[in-house]
């Protein structure tokens, strides 16, 4: 059964910061990983989708990394800005391309 | 293109009851998926419909069950209902071409 873990569960930086989230899993056969933000109360924005073959993806400002034989990815946001807090959800796709199993999130909270 | 929406947005029910809960997915999208976010156990996967079929279910008691139109609008409906069900359920949809999954709102439903 995957089990994905999220560390820290908690995070406060000041604005400007680069920082790095953790994400791993146990299981490494694995169909593709995708991390999501969530505002209080609202559903998911999906931030990057790093399939299986892939060793990361970048979108602006984030950078992804997967590293399938060590069951870990990395989410790093450069040059943090108050906009970015949320919690940062990690999900891995295993029993099905489409069936993700998820972590327990880190909360990130950027000061201005 | 409109993003994937969720109705109702807000549900009160008596234990006992039944409840069913709507997505429509994004124009073109022909899979949906269904997940539970709970406070005790996070965002769980409930199940997966692709082209009116269920590809995939997660670990939920047959009281939850789902469907899928032919216009791949997708209903969820839960049965008897628990205090334990209390939670937000959102739905994703994802096109054919990719596993990225693109979720609504959620509907928050509380049972009392």
């Amino acid at each position: 059964k995957q089990e994905v873990t999220q560390i820290p569960a908690a995070l406060s930086v000041p604005e400007g910061e680069n920082l790095v989230l953790n994400c791993s899993f146990t299981d490494s056969a694995i169909y593709n990983l995708q991390w999501f933000r969530q505002d209080p109360g609202k559903g998911l924005t999906s931030l990057l989708l790093i399939q299986s073959s892939q060793r990361e993806q970048t979108s602006g400002r984030l950078n992804a990394s997967l590293d399938k034989s060590s069951g870990r990815s990395t989410l790093y946001i450069a040059a943090s800005q108050p906009g970015d807090s949320a919690t940062y959800l990690c999900a891995v796709a295993s029993g099905s391309a489409r069936q993700l199993t998820f972590g327990s999130g880190t909360q990130l909270t950027v000061l201005p | 293109k409109a993003g994937v929406t969720q109705t109702p947005r807000y549900l009160i029910k008596t234990r006992g009851q039944q409840v069913t809960l709507s997505c429509s997915p994004i124009s073109g999208h022909r899979s949906v998926s269904w997940y539970q976010q709970t406070p005790g156990q996070g965002l769980q996967f409930l199940f997966e419909y692709f082209s009116e079929t269920q590809r995939n279910k997660g670990n939920f008691p047959g009281r939850f069950s789902g469907r899928q139109f032919s216009n791949s609008r997708s209903e969820m409906n839960v049965s008897t209902l628990e205090l334990g069900d209390s939670a937000l359920y959102l739905c994703a949809s994802s096109p054919v071409d990719s596993y990225e999954q693109y979720f609504g709102p959620g509907t928050r439903l509380t049972v009392t």
